[in-house]
């Protein structure tokens, strides 16, 4: 099945600057990669996503890139806020499976005002 | 974005009960929806999926007569914790593609159980 591993699993940084969080997907059928936002307590919320026929995606300061060829993908925010301060969770789809989610491990992300 | 709510929010239970969990797509119909549980600090793990009409498709490991799932109608799921024991406390979170595009999921807000 699809293994999907996510770093860094935490991360700082000072408003303002720019957050990259990566994963690595291990099944090229995989073709559709989204990105949720889940704050303490909360269910996960769609942020971006990207499908395997795009190599970047823009919405504001959240941007995704995709290396199919060496199947990785990565959230790009920038001019970071307090309020992003959450876990980003990204995940892989499988073309030909179910449409279940593969999720990656996660990475705690804290803007220092 | 699409609605996805679920209900109770959080539930507290003694060890041995049982304990209903309900998702309901609010503007959309689901076919499909799917059940995660989530340990703390940790990642979403698929529990099982549930089709509308027909019987829910387990993931290896997880007990089915543990985990019963109910889809009776295009908008609500149901997850049934049958005799709960502590080990199964967790953050327990449903979500359901809408299906206007067909890889989109939307994710309820979860429910926390404790069992004592």
């Amino acid at each position: 099945g699809e293994n999907v591993e996510q770093h860094p699993s935490t991360l700082s940084v000072q408003e303002g600057d720019s957050a990259v969080i990566k994963c690595t997907y291990s099944d090229s059928a995989s073709n559709y990669f989204p990105w949720y936002k889940q704050e303490l307590g909360k269910g996960p919320q769609l942020i971006i996503d990207i499908r395997s026929n795009v190599g970047e995606k823009k919405d504001q300061r959240i941007a995704v890139t995709l290396n199919k060829t060496a199947k990785h993908f990565s959230l790009h925010i920038t001019e970071t806020q307090p309020e992003d301060s959450a876990v980003y969770f990204c995940a892989a789809r499988v073309q030909t499976g179910a449409n279940n989610l593969f999720f990656g491990t996660g990475t705690r992300l804290t803007v220092i005002p | 974005g699409a609605v996805v709510s679920q209900h109770p929010s959080w539930v507290i239970c003694k060890s041995g009960t049982s304990v209903k969990i309900e998702c309901r797509s609010l503007d959309f119909q689901a076919t499909t929806m799917f059940w995660y549980r989530q340990f703390p600090k940790q990642s979403l793990m698929l529990m099982a999926t549930s089709n509308e009409g027909s019987k829910a498709t387990y993931e290896q490991g997880v007990e089915k007569d543990k985990f019963l799932i109910n889809h009776a109608s295009l908008t609500l799921s149901t997850l049934t914790v049958t005799s709960a024991h502590p080990e199964d406390s967790s953050f327990y979170i449903c979500s359901a593609p809408t299906g206007f595009k067909i890889d989109e999921q939307f994710f309820g807000p979860g429910t926390r159980l404790t069992v004592l």
